[in-house]
């Protein structure tokens, strides 16, 4: 079974930075794509960051280009997620997804993990 | 390539057809999602690559289209049919979602 477990959400004031981990288990972590989904409350989806199998392409956002790094370990079936210069509208629910590389699917979702940015 | 969909939301009845549309800026071949989420749950996939149903997903629901217009069907509303649900272009990234629709059971 698919299991994608985030943690290392909280709050942070603006400016701040947290760092999410994703730990994977149930699949073969180092032979799919990554990615980070984000919803702020009661708002939509928006897709945040996506990481290639080997960890050599990352993708971003424009509205995290420059602040938020994608990476991964595949020795430990690990993503992260480093976000710095955190501002109150990073406050969301954000998710670790799973994709297909084949079909460019998201096929499993994690539970998600809140961060909340605020003074 | 931006994501629209229509309608914002919509009541139907049990048993009815629900048809909801998705439109890209620009094509996205036939590299369109569907995902269905519940309130407090994550999102679940309900279709790939436009018309491709997911393992596990009811044959009630369907999609078409290529290119810039999409459709999601659902043919026969259930009760646990409620939700939002997001379409998603996986052609090229940025990967935006549409804004979403949601559905209610009347």
């Amino acid at each position: 079974e698919v299991q994608l477990l985030e943690s290392g959400g909280g709050l942070v004031q603006p400016g701040g930075s947290l760092r999410l981990s994703c730990e994977a288990s149930g699949f073969s972590f180092s032979t799919h794509h990554m990615n980070w989904v984000r919803q702020a409350p009661g708002k939509g989806l928006e897709w945040v960051a996506a990481i290639s199998d080997t960890g050599a392409g990352t993708y971003y956002a424009d509205s995290v280009w420059g602040r938020f790094t994608i990476s991964r370990d595949n020795s430990k079936n690990t993503l992260f997620l480093q976000m710095n210069s955190l501002r109150a509208e990073d406050t969301a629910l954000y998710y670790c997804v799973k994709e297909v590389i084949v079909q460019q699917k998201f096929d499993h979702w994690g539970q998600g993990i809140l961060v909340t940015v605020s003074s | 390539i931006q994501m629209t969909q229509s309608p914002s939301s919509l009541s139907a009845s049990l048993g009815d057809s629900v048809t909801i549309t998705c439109r890209a800026s620009e094509t996205v071949d036939s590299y369109l999602n569907w995902y269905q989420q519940k309130p407090g749950k994550a999102p679940k996939l309900l279709i790939y690559l436009a018309s491709t149903l997911q393992t596990g997903v009811p044959s009630r629901f369907s999609g078409s289209g290529s290119g810039t217009e999409f459709t999601l069907t659902i043919s026969s509303l259930q009760p646990e049919d409620y939700g939002t649900y997001y379409c998603q272009q996986s052609f090229t990234t940025p990967f935006f979602f549409g804004p979403g629709t949601k559905v209610d059971i009347k």
